[in-house]
């Protein structure tokens, strides 16, 4: 089965500082689709970026970018110049090519402090 | 519309009482999707629509929970006899056909029973 596990509960920055959040992920198969999710208090998920597993190139989006590492099973996300909305839970979740049940972490809370 | 919305917004719910939460995805969407949400848990796939019918239902936790969307736009998720474990975040989720794109949520529906 396929499984998404988030090791860090909670992490904590000062303003315009790096920040990475780690995922690993276990599955059998080659094809399949990571995400990284955003849910700030408002409760509305907002998918901040996407990785095909077949790309070997790092997604970037703005600020935010990923290290795919697909030996290792690992998805961590990098936010540069952290900003004070970047405040919410963050949400890694895989999803298999063909299917369409996504399969979630259980969330880093990161906090950035002015 | 614009979004995916969701209503109420908050609902308390005595025990042993029924609900009703609706979920208007974005028009034209054809996938919709239900999702549990645990405190500070990650989201837990309940069940799926293509168009008006329902595909898969298989994360539903017991038969007091049921489902419909039946002109394939609005859905509805009912709870009858509610319990103290279905306190939650009720997330809906649409997307214009089975994607691996990531798919937009609402804002969802905190249901607390007391």
């Amino acid at each position: 089965a396929q499984t998404v596990t988030q090791s860090q509960p909670e992490m904590s920055v000062q303003e315009a500082e790096t920040v990475t959040l780690s995922c690993t992920y276990d599955t059998s198969e080659n094809n399949y689709y990571l995400f990284w999710y955003k849910q700030p208090p408002s409760r509305q998920m907002i998918l901040v970026i996407r990785q095909e597993a077949y790309k070997q190139q790092n997604a970037t989006e703005n600020r935010f970018s990923v290290n795919f590492q697909k030996a290792a099973k690992s998805f961590s996300l990098k936010i540069s110049d952290s900003q004070l909305g970047d405040t919410a839970m963050y949400f890694c979740a895989y999803i298999m090519d063909s299917n369409y049940q996504l399969i979630w972490g259980a969330g880093t809370k990161l906090i950035i402090k002015p | 519309g614009a979004g995916v919305s969701q209503s109420p917004r908050y609902k308390v719910a005595k025990r042993g009482q029924d609900v009703a939460l609706r979920c208007d995805p974005i028009s034209g969407h054809v996938s919709l999707f239900w999702y549990q949400q645990a405190l500070g848990q990650g989201p837990e796939f309940l069940t799926y629509f293509q168009n008006e019918a329902q595909l898969d239902k298989s994360g539903l936790p017991s038969d007091r929970f049921f489902a419909e969307r039946p002109e394939g736009s609005v859905s509805t998720l009912k709870i009858q006899r509610t319990q103290q474990e279905d306190s939650a975040v009720y997330l809906c989720a649409s997307s214009p056909a089975v994607n691996t794109y990531g798919y937009t949520f609402g804002s969802g529906t905190r249901l607390t029973v007391v």
